[in-house]
């Protein structure tokens, strides 16, 4: 059974940081794609960041490329992503997500609450 | 970027009522288009991938449309546990975007 954790989230003050973990099992971890999609507080979904099996290639949104970086470890079926310079707006759930056929994500982790105020 | 727009932003249905949803890509995204859905504090639910590939162990009322910039999610026949937001994604290019969502809530 594909299973995704995610932790790390919390409390934190603008401009400090914090690294988000995702703890994978139940599949090959190293030959997916793996994603954080984030939610803001009664808003909609908003794709963040993915990086290929081998973490070769990597992606970001707009919004958080230079101050995120997303990373894994294929010895420890672990999916990372640090976050610095944060502000009021990153405060969301962040999910971890499996990649599927076409890119679509077809696990989701149950998400990491990140709250960002002073 | 690739902006995706989905209508209606929300709707009322009853059990039964067959339901429709689009999604309007902001240029051709192929079939890269993804549907999920959503429930209050649950993590997103993978429906329908690739435009019409129902996604395994996903009941067989759901079906998916279109290709290149238009898109069509259908519920043949809405059930009780059917109530929840819907999101499209399209998976053409990075950022991956999703539409705003469609909210389907009891008649």
């Amino acid at each position: 059974e594909v299973q995704l954790l995610e932790s790390g989230g919390g409390l934190v003050q603008p401009g400090g940081s914090l690294r988000l973990s995702c703890a994978a099992s139940g599949f090959t971890f190293s030959s997916y794609f793996m994603n954080w999609v984030r939610q803001a507080p009664g808003k909609g979904l908003e794709w963040v960041s993915a990086t290929s099996g081998s973490g070769g290639s990597i992606y970001y949104a707009d919004s958080v490329k230079g101050r995120f970086t997303i990373s894994r470890d294929n010895s420890k079926n672990t999916l990372y992503l640090q976050m610095n310079s944060l502000r009021a707006e990153d405060t969301a759930v962040y999910y971890c997500a499996k990649g599927h056929l076409g890119s679509s994500l077809d696990y989701w982790g149950q998400g990491t609450l990140v709250t960002v105020s002073s | 970027d690739i902006q995706m727009t989905q209508s209606p932003s929300s709707l009322s249905a009853s059990v039964g009522d067959r339901v429709t949803i689009t999604c309007r890509a902001s240029q051709n995204i192929n079939n890269y288009l993804n549907w999920y859905q959503q429930k209050p504090g649950k993590a997103p639910k993978l429906l329908i991938y690739a435009a019409s590939s129902l996604q395994s162990g996903v009941p067989s009322r759901f079906s998916g449309s279109g290709s290149g910039t238009d898109f069509t999610l259908t519920i043949s026949s809405l059930q009780p546990e059917d109530f929840a937001t819907y999101y499209c994604q399209q998976s053409y290019s990075t950022p991956r975007t999703f539409g705003p969502g469609t909210k389907v809530d009891i008649k």
